[in-house]
């Protein structure tokens, strides 16, 4: 099972700051994801990658921006924070080779970091 | 668009009752569907899934079966511990890296 770590857990920011989600993953997928959680909305997809320096915009990417390094590390941007940003952040990691057939993604998710923006 | 559905918001249950969580989906062409658990302070876990007609998937004593007659794939255990208080997701992917998510439905058991 594909292990994904975030970093921070916790953030507390102001509006209009800068702030920088971290996720490394150590499976060895090719693809990477960043979701937002809230409350009646379930998860959303902001941006993925499918490998070191690619970006796909997501459906809510208004925002953010992200950045994928290289295989392992996939970072979610923040340049002026909003308050509408408060939310929990999700990362997660997939691999086409584990998909058995058409539409059979199977994402493994890290553990999530709560943004508060004030 | 491709969407899921889960009608109820949250369910309250006390331990060795019967647990069904509602899930319709809408999608173009034939969607695998999933099942994914979150417990407090953690990040969504894969359960289970299926990717035809009449196939049920199964983990843990939860299990759901794919019905593309009437366009869903509730969850349903036969005698729910404490333990199981979770929000649960049903989710679909048509193809790809996509993944559409329903809005969840959290369950709380009482001992």
């Amino acid at each position: 099972e594909a292990a994904v770590t975030q970093s921070p857990r916790n953030k507390v920011t102001v509006t209009g700051g800068n702030v920088t989600l971290s996720c490394r993953q150590t499976n060895s997928h090719n693809y990477m994801y960043w979701y937002r959680q809230d409350t009646g909305h379930g998860l959303r997809l902001i941006h993925y990658s499918y490998g070191a320096g690619n970006l796909q915009i997501g459906d809510v990417p208004d925002g953010y921006k992200a950045t994928r390094t290289t295989q392992e590390d996939f970072f979610l941007l923040l340049e002026l924070a909003s308050p509408s940003q408060t939310s929990l952040y999700f990362c997660a990691s997939s691999d086409p080779r584990d998909w058995g057939g058409a539409g059979q993604n199977t994402l493994y998710f890290g553990a999530g970091t709560r943004l508060s923006v004030l | 668009g491709d969407s899921v559905t889960q009608t109820e918001g949250q369910v309250a249950l006390s331990e060795e009752d019967f647990l069904t969580i509602h899930c319709n989906y809408s999608a173009s062409g034939y969607p695998a569907l999933f099942w994914y658990v979150q417990y407090p302070g953690e990040g969504p876990q894969f359960l289970f899934r299926a990717s035809r007609d009449k196939e049920k998937g199964s983990s843990r004593g939860f299990e759901a079966t794919y019905d593309k007659g009437t366009t869903s794939f509730h969850l349903r255990k036969a005698s729910v511990q404490e333990s199981d208080s979770a929000v649960y997701y049903c989710a679909l992917g048509t193809g790809g890296y996509k993944v559409v998510f329903g809005s969840g439905t959290r369950l709380l058991v009482s001992p």
